[in-house]
């Protein structure tokens, strides 16, 4: 199946940083992607949709200042969380369609997660 | 109310038992049904999707239900590397995202 790569999997920064995560998908293109956080026992809750070319749509609730995507080309999209505060930690889990795919939604293919420690 | 909504568990189960979960999405809307499966601190991982007239996939069968609104997974002989958090996931009509359950723990024990 498709491969989608997340970097990196773990980062522990000090509150006030800024992190940027990358989402590559790796074997195909990808017009859309979605980034997705998931604090413990809890479900995945998703933050925005990153189309290529164009700005992200957020979710309700989901800060655009504050959570910053760029989707620059077919197979990279960067999720950028400015001024990190502890609340921030949380797993942040990036998805792809495959360009071409058509229907509502379709099957997604998921990175291996970023897990974000706050200090 | 969620859209998705499921058990949370934790089920335990001794290998080689039958297991089954529901879920309940409010979305009449709903086009699209998953079964993900998710390890701890891992990515969800597709288990399968979910047909009308339901589906097979060796030792896991999935069904829908549209007129009550479920979805139901079934694992005859549970294996230990069953063991996991089953996420149930929607797609809806004008969203390319998907929805996801919040997930049932299954614990599969010797």
């Amino acid at each position: 199946g498709a491969v989608v790569s997340q970097h990196p999997s773990r980062v522990i920064c000090k509150s006030g940083t800024s992190v940027k995560i990358e989402c590559r998908s790796l074997d195909f293109q990808a017009t859309t992607m979605f980034w997705y956080r998931q604090f413990p026992k809890q479900s995945l809750m998703l933050m925005a949709t990153s189309n290529e070319g164009s700005k992200a749509t957020y979710e309700q609730g989901v800060e655009k200042d504050k959570f910053l995507i760029n989707h620059a080309s077919l197979t990279l999209s960067t999720l950028t969380v400015t001024s990190a505060h502890p609340e921030d930690s949380s797993f942040y889990i990036c998805s792809a369609r495959e360009t071409g795919l058509a229907g509502v939604s379709d099957t997604q293919y998921f990175g291996p997660g970023t897990r974000l420690t706050v200090l | 109310r969620k859209e998705v909504e499921q058990d949370p568990g934790p089920f335990n189960v001794p290998e080689g038992a039958t297991v089954a979960f529901n879920c309940t999405y409010s979305n009449s809307a709903s086009q699209s049904f998953f079964w993900y499966r998710q390890d701890c601190r891992k990515e969800p991982k597709l288990l399968m999707s979910v047909y009308s007239s339901g589906n097979e996939d060796g030792r896991f069968t999935a069904q829908l239900n549209r007129a009550s609104q479920y979805i139901s997974l079934l694992i005859r002989d549970s294996k230990l590397s069953d063991s996991a958090t089953y996420l149930c996931v929607v797609g809806y009509t004008g969203r390319r995202a998907l929805t996801f359950g919040s997930g049932t723990r299954l614990q599969v024990q010797p």
